[in-house]
């Protein structure tokens, strides 16, 4: 299965601040998906970036809020801006495995908390 | 609005039991299930994925499915304390994307 490499593990921000999470992937893949994880909750999906158009966003979740980019088939960014302690969460970068007939494979994620 | 329900648990069985852990979905569409097991601080990890109605094994772990009653279930035989973790249950929706659902709690007691 795909490796991901996901950076960094954790952070504590600033109010306010933005933080870039960084994914790397160690084969070429379609989609990438990133989810949140908010403490005690299950995941819910922020978005899906596919390379080479805009990322489409999942209800509840903005742009201009969670800005991603998708330069190659390997590698996304997921940036959480102006952020609030009620961005402290888990995030996750996680991509197809054969065909979605194998699931998911996730990042190690990144543990933000904004104080 | 497509759903993934789980009990949330906590699950408590003791060490060398059955643990049983259930999950349904309310979308019909959905033809592939999957259980991940994500300890607590690490990412999700599969597990188990079916998508024939019946039962599937693998080693101590066994998935069923009835797509009727749209009801998944993971069966862990002979639990063990290194089985306690949160399980998650996901279905399949349109666009290859995954529903999650909120996860049930197992705690394998000694």
């Amino acid at each position: 299965s795909a490796v991901i490499s996901q950076k960094p593990s954790r952070d504590i921000c600033q109010r306010g601040t933005s933080l870039t999470i960084q994914c790397q992937v160690d084969s070429q893949v379609t989609m990438m998906f990133w989810y949140r994880q908010q403490p005690g909750q299950s995941l819910t999906l922020i978005a899906t970036a596919n390379q080479g158009s805009e990322a489409t966003y999942e209800s509840g979740f903005v742009i201009d809020k969670f800005p991603i980019s998708r330069p190659n088939l390997t590698f996304s960014t997921l940036t959480v801006s102006n952020m609030s302690p009620e961005d402290s969460s888990i995030y996750l970068c996680s991509v197809l495995e054969g065909g979605g007939k194998n699931g998911y494979t996730f990042g190690s994620g990144t543990r933000l908390t904004v104080v | 609005q497509k759903e993934v329900e789980q009990n949330s648990g906590p699950l408590s069985v003791p060490e060398g039991a059955i643990a049983s852990l259930n999950c349904t979905y309310s979308d019909r569409v959905s033809q592939s299930f999957f259980w991940y097991r994500q300890y607590s601080g690490k990412s999700p990890e599969l597990i188990m994925s079916i998508y024939s109605n019946g039962d599937k094994e693998d080693g101590r772990f066994t998935a069923q499915l009835n797509k009727a009653s749209q009801y998944v279930s993971l069966l862990i035989r002979d639990s063990q304390p290194s089985d306690s973790a949160t399980y998650l249950c996901a279905a399949d929706n349109a666009g290859n994307m995954l529903t999650f659902g909120g996860g049930t709690r197992l705690m394998v007691k000694p």
